[in-house]
């Protein structure tokens, strides 16, 4: 199953974009790439998800390379309540038919006034 | 209601104690997965329910933990017999599809034992 790697942490202002980068070098024909953002004494929350070249909703754009082995999440003009874990995961389809999605230690995003 | 529901949100169990915790996923949803996370780590996989059917349990750490969804909608997690390293939020998620579909997740249940 694919794995992720993505920084521990990161600081950025209030106003400013911020990227974040996530390698998944093994990553398998049929997988998607899908972040997640998590708040202390919170679930995980779906941010977006991409297979290929760029995706973009009203939060946040993901952008893959052709090769996949990496993708960027990129947060526009961030804010104090985007201090969050933010989670790289690549969908992981088993031989016997089901998935799961394998969580990493995460990027935590802290944003400064 | 609109989301994932968990119950009890906390949990104190005395070691050796059984504890049940509780899964109410989004109504519809034919997947349902469980994660344990540890104070400062990712959600680690537990185990994979497609309707009533548990596909994936090789997330589950030991025999004392159990998990069932035995008419495809409310799940349970059972932990028999707790241990201090079981200390833990357990998060449930549920999507309405297989493969590579959003899964909303519940807030977690935080269970301590002492």
């Amino acid at each position: 199953l694919a794995k992720t790697t993505q920084p521990i942490s990161m600081d950025s202002y209030e106003g400013q974009e911020v990227n974040i980068t996530c390698s998944h070098n093994n990553i398998a024909t049929n997988d998607y790439i899908t972040w997640y953002q998590q708040f202390p004494s919170q679930g995980p929350r779906f941010i977006i998800q991409g297979y290929k070249t760029k995706v973009t909703n009203e939060v946040a754009s993901l952008f893959i390379p052709a090769d996949r082995k990496s993708s960027t999440l990129s947060l526009p003009r961030v804010s104090l309540s985007d201090t969050a874990v933010y989670y790289c995961l690549v969908g992981a389809s088993t031989t016997s038919g089901t998935y799961k999605y394998i969580f990493g230690t995460g990027t935590r995003l802290k944003v400064l006034a | 209601g609109a989301g994932v529901s968990q119950s009890p949100r906390y949990k104190v169990a005395k070691r050796g104690q059984d504890v049940a915790l509780r899964c109410d996923p989004i109504s519809g949803h034919v997947s349902l997965f469980w994660y344990q996370q540890a104070l400062g780590q990712g959600p680690e996989f537990l185990t994979y329910f497609q309707n009533e059917a548990q596909l994936d349990k090789s997330g589950l750490p030991s025999d004392r933990f159990f998990a069932e969804r035995p008419e495809g909608s409310v799940s349970t997690l059972k932990i028999q017999r707790t241990q201090q390293e079981d200390s833990a939020v357990y998060l449930c998620a549920s999507s309405l599809g297989t493969l590579n579909t959003e899964a909303f997740f519940g807030q977690g249940t935080r269970l301590t034992v002492v």
